[in-house]
């Protein structure tokens, strides 16, 4: 267990919809990074926040969103869903800077 | 920004042999490379991690080596089991409060018994 947690763990939904992922990160990290893993596709990072700041973007559609709230935890928030969009979508956390702790991700599939 | 190149993307090899993942990179300020192992359907874990003012770092039966020159970093496995097959990941960074890291497409190494 990395300390980081997702909710939920799955989610299935239409195309169009609107989902939101939760993340924690773990006790006094800073940073929170979202990927998204397509099946038997790598990491691609989409974007990373840093005590409640946008950090670093990466391959973020418009239509995906993201904030990260006071208390450090995090939401990404995923619209007009297509069905391209369903994969695995992982939050990892961070203290500082380099080591990232992934949480158990969320598996999203539409329909 | 950072590219990392990864090979091979499949590595087949017998139980108690060595395995060897390679990646590059090409920012020349990265000075941060972890490696994350991602079993089937779990999340990527860290299994060693080196920063640039080491050549060389192990644990156990995995070492990581690092040539700053040439911009490429390994990961080497020996003695194989087959609890070892999962998809690697390498990353590279910059340690610094934007710690955002660039990973590599990742390897499938499969361990036969």
């Amino acid at each position: 267990d990395s300390g980081v947690t997702q909710t939920p763990k799955h989610l299935i939904t239409a195309t169009g919809q609107r989902v939101t992922l939760r993340c924690s990160p773990r006790s006094g990290d800073l940073s929170v990074y979202w990927y998204q893993q397509s099946l038997d596709q790598g990491l691609q990072f989409l974007i990373q926040y840093y005590n409640g700041e946008e950090r670093a973007k990466g391959n973020i559609l418009e239509r995906f969103s993201a904030q990260q709230f006071p208390d450090l935890h995090s939401e990404l928030n995923l619209s007009s869903l297509e069905l391209g969009d369903s994969a695995l979508y992982f939050c990892a956390s961070s203290r500082n800077t380099d080591t990232q702790y992934f949480g158990p991700g969320t598996r999203l599939t539409v329909l | 920004g950072e590219n990392v190149e990864q090979h091979p993307s499949t590595l087949s090899v017998q139980e108690g042999d060595s395995a060897v993942i390679k990646c590059t990179y090409s920012d020349s300020a990265s000075n941060y490379f972890p490696w994350y192992k991602q079993e089937l359907g779990k999340r990527p874990q860290l299994i060693i991690d080196i920063r640039s003012n080491v050549g060389e770092k192990k644990d156990q039966r995995i070492a990581v080596t690092l040539n700053k020159t040439a911009k490429h970093f390994s990961l080497h496995i020996t003695e194989t089991q087959p609890e070892d097959s999962a998809v690697y990941f390498c990353a590279a960074s910059i340690s610094t409060n934007a710690g955002k890291s660039t990973f590599g497409d990742g390897t499938t190494l499969t361990v036969k018994p």
